[in-house]
């Protein structure tokens, strides 16, 4: 049973591009949500979808934005990029079950913009 | 605003001792405490929940308590490892979602 996998890897990206990253959850989970987390600190909740729409969002910009597909995989997008926006993203995958909490973590994109 | 505050120092410990982290919150009443393991350049492993209505929480060698009034959560893990070292995460959520707010993580190092 494959767990939650992102790609890319790593990315390089200048200033004022844009990026997608990708993420397919781990079998069975139908609720992706999306971190950011800067070096040396906790992540950040981005937004969560699930039956492909945004359910909740944090407090990040409209430059951000996602997507979720019938297969439940996710796409992150990031417009216009800020040096400020380099940081590891990470995906995570859940149950939409109330009494459940945890949440399962891919292994992250490393964001460098330059 | 809400915070959620870990010890940003790391903390070293000796092989076979017990290693507690404390996670203090405020402005928020969570129904679900969290923490999680994450290793260096990898994705935060989920350890042990814990609910607004538990006091504690226990798993192997691993024990969190919560405690709504002080606002507080301690993780410990008793007969501490090397293979123990990593950043532990506490993590908030409440009854709207699974939507996680984290802590800046306390990075522990158990030498043998």
């Amino acid at each position: 049973d494959a767990g939650v996998t992102q790609s890319p890897t790593h990315l390089i990206k200048t200033r004022g591009q844009q990026v997608t990253l990708r993420c397919s959850p781990k079998s069975g989970h139908d609720t992706v949500s999306w971190y950011q987390q800067a070096l040396g600190q906790g992540p950040q909740f981005i937004f969560q979808y699930y039956e492909e729409e945004e359910r909740q969002r944090g407090n990040f910009p409209d430059r951000f934005s996602g997507h979720q597909f019938p297969n439940y995989s996710s796409e992150l997008n990031v417009n216009a990029l800020l040096l400020g926006d380099s940081a590891l993203y990470l995906c995570a995958s859940s149950p939409l079950d109330y009494s459940v909490g945890e949440q399962y973590f891919g292994p992250g994109t490393r964001l460098t913009v330059t | 605003s809400q915070k959620i505050e870990q010890n940003s120092e790391a903390l070293n410990i000796q092989e076979g001792k017990t290693a507690t982290l404390t996670c203090n919150y405020t402005n928020y009443s969570p129904a679900y405490l969290q923490w999680y393991r994450q290793d260096p350049g990898r994705g935060p492993v989920f350890l042990l929940l814990i609910r607004e209505n538990e006091k504690e929480k226990r798993k192997e060698r691993l024990k969190v308590t919560f405690d709504t009034t002080l606002k507080q959560s301690l993780f410990h893990i008793t007969a501490s490892q090397p293979a123990d070292s990593a950043t532990y995460l506490c993590a908030l959520s409440n009854n709207a979602g699974n939507m996680l707010t984290f802590g800046g993580g306390t990075r522990l190092m158990v030498k043998p």
